[in-house]
Parts: structure tokens; C-alpha cells; sequence
């Protein structure tokens, strides 16, 4: 069983669509979380922390329930330019070492 | 201010060969971690480096070895080349003293090995 797990997709959504990605880690010590968003070919940026209480931002909703172990990421009004793959992932200590999944991957069509 | 940089961008070697990757911390930060990424899979720790030591080690054979420099840049080396090596590397910095900070990653090297 993987650390961090994902659906791969691909979620082809049109635009204006919400959408959301599901993602379990299995190491209930994990700390920290993030997701990440990797377009084709190019290395992964920060999308978003993830936190205990749920964070917003924009179009961008995350929330992290420590008991399921399960993580989310909704996307309201998807865009274009969301086409990409979001990378969910799990910090495992105070050293840093991040676990990612294999990543989501969102098709946004006109 | 400078973000991660890596060099080179693109690197076909053969097999069995050695090859040697470099990465440039973001300005302010002191930690450097190494990340191997196989096609259609995600980042995979290799191994993180401060203070110039090898703090923290992911499931990698020691064909794979790293050193920090006291200006934080680091490099990645990689010997006895095998096939499945082929991969994005990726290299990502952050500050120690800034508790959970997300990671900065730089553009990657991309190795080919035939």
C-alpha cells in the first residue's frame, strides 16, 4: 500500500465545473500537508497548506480530517487553466521528508 | 531573488555511467532535498541535506550520493547508471528555523539513461 494515495484520474470537467480530489495518507504520525500542483513537464508548486480547521482560498478549498486520514481539495469555477495534476501530500516529521502521491489529473475543456 | 535552480536542464548518459547534478538553494534557505520523479508517478524522497551532513535518507541505493557545500548549494550523484535512473530530478530548499514552510522546488533535471 502507498504512504500517500490518489485517484489518478483523469477528471475531465468542463469549465466553470466544481470539482473536488480525495487522498488518504496511511502514517498517522504525518504532520503536515500540502497540495501541490504539477503542470505537464514542470517541476511542482505549491498550491495550498492543508490545515486541521480547513482552509480557503479563492476557488480553492482544502480540508484534513486527521481521524479518516483522508484529505481534500475542492475547486469551484474550474478554469483552463486548473488543467494540471494536483499532488497531495503528507510531511512525516519536523526533518521534512514529504511524501507525495502520484497525483490527480484534471482536464478542464471550453 | 532568486528561486531553486538546477543544472543542467537535460542529461542523456549511458549505462553504467556517473552523473553529477547541482542545485542552488533559494535565497535564505539552508536545506536542501533531493526528490526522484519517474514518469506518471510523484516526487520520491532520495535523501535531504543541512549543514552540509546527510540528515534523512529515502529508499535509494547508495549508487545515489549527495554533498552540501557551505554556501548550501548541493549536488546529486549518481553512479553505475541503470535504465530505470531515467527520471525528472528535482531538487527543492527551505529554512530550517521556519518551522513546516512548504518546500520551493527548481525547473528539475531531466536524466535519460540508454
Amino acid at each position: 500500500r502507498k504512504e500517500v494515495e490518489q485517484d489518478p484520474g483523469p477528471f475531465n470537467v468542463p469549465e466553470g465545473a466544481t470539482v473536488a480530489f480525495n487522498c488518504t495518507y496511511s502514517n498517522s504520525a504525518s504532520q503536515s500537508f500540502f497540495w501541490y500542483r504539477q503542470d505537464c513537464r514542470k517541476e511542482p508548486k505549491l498550491l495550498m497548506s492543508v490545515y486541521s480547521s480547513g482552509n480557503e482560498d479563492g476557488r480553492f478549498t482544502a480540508q484534513l480530517n486527521r481521524a479518516s486520514q483522508y484529505i481534500s481539495l475542492l475547486i469551484r469555477d474550474s478554469k483552463l487553466s486548473d488543467s494540471a495534476t494536483y499532488l497531495c501530500v503528507a510531511g512525516m516529521d519536523s526533518s521534512y521528508k514529504l511524501i507525495f502521491g502520484s497525483g490527480t489529473r484534471l482536464l478542464v475543456r471550453p | 531573488d532568486a528561486g531553486v535552480t538546477q543544472s543542467p536542464t537535460h542529461l542523456i548518459k549511458t549505462r553504467g555511467q556517473q552523473v553529477t547534478l547541482r542545485c542552488s538553494p533559494k535565497s535564505g534557505h539552508d536545506t536542501v532535498s533531493w526528490y526522484q520523479q519517474a514518469l506518471g508517478q510523484g516526487p520520491q524522497f532520495i535523501f535531504q541535506y543541512y549543514e552540509e551532513e546527510e540528515r534523512q535518507r529515502g529508499n535509494f541505493p547508495d549508487r545515489f550520493s549527495g554533498h552540501q557545500f557551505p554556501n548550501y548549494s548541493s549536488e546529486l550523484n549518481v553512479n553505475a547508471l541503470l535504465l530505470g535512473d531515467s527520471a525528472l530530478y528535482l531538487c527543492a530548499s527551505r529554512n530550517r528555523d521556519r518551522g513546516n514552510s512548504p518546500l520551493h522546488f527548481g525547473n528539475g533535471t531531466r536524466l535519460t539513461v540508454t
